[in-house]
């Protein structure tokens, strides 16, 4: 059964980063990208940024492309979304999904979510 | 950028059709998939590739794509469909994924 399972809730303060987990299982790990999206409170879904599992090449969302950086791990079949100088308005609930290779592919499978929470 | 419009809010009620619109420039030349979000849940695929359907998603789901105009058509809406709906595609010129701003689903 293919499964992609996030760290869990953060709380940070402005000006901090968070760094956010995402273990795939039940696939061969490196044969699909794996894309991160957002989703701040009441708002819609918010591209963030996708790497190559394969080969470690990533491209970033152009509002996120100073302040990102995803990368994966192989060997441990887990993905990670670094974000830096956290502001309040990052608050919201971080996801990653499963990319088949082609940038026109769909994200077939989601993690559950990790909520972040900005605050003073 | 390239943008994707949908109208915030789609009502119907159980046992009609409901259609969900996403709007974008030549969107018929790209590939358009569309995500089903139920309440406090992750988003789930229902429609990839403009029409086809994920192993699992009922045959009411369908989608069609042509001209500046995507659509999601759920046929014989039952309660259980009620979701926020969301559709993306991948902007070449760009390189980089675009949603749309997701349509709410009302059954009533």
């Amino acid at each position: 059964q293919v499964h992609l399972m996030q760290s869990g809730t953060e709380v940070k303060k402005p000006g901090a980063s968070v760094k956010v987990s995402c273990k795939g299982s039940g696939y061969t790990f490196t044969s699909y990208g794996i894309t991160w999206v957002r989703q701040a409170p009441g708002q819609g879904l918010e591209w963030m940024g996708w790497i190559n599992t394969y080969n470690g090449k990533t491209n970033y969302a152009q509002k996120f492309q100073d302040r990102v950086t995803v990368t994966a791990d192989t060997s441990t079949s887990t993905a990670y979304m670094d974000l830096r100088s956290l502001r309040s308005d990052d608050t919201a609930v971080y996801y990653c999904a499963r990319r088949s290779p082609g940038p026109t592919s769909p994200r077939d499978v989601w993690g559950q979510g990790t909520t972040v929470i900005v605050s003073s | 950028s390239y943008v994707l419009t949908q109208p915030p809010s789609v009502s119907v009620a159980p046992g009609q059709m409901a259609s969900i619109t996403c709007g974008g420039n030549n969107i018929g030349d790209k590939s358009v998939h569309w995500y089903q979000q139920k309440s406090g849940q992750a988003p789930m695929l229902v429609i990839y590739y403009d029409k086809d359907r994920p192993s699992g998603i009922p045959e009411r789901f369908s989608g069609s794509n042509s001209g500046n105009t995507a659509i999601l058509t759920i046929t014989r809406v039952e309660t259980g469909d009620e979701a926020d709906f969301y559709c993306q595609v991948w902007d070449r010129s760009s390189d980089q994924v675009v949603f749309g701003g997701g349509t709410k689903l009302t059954v009533l």
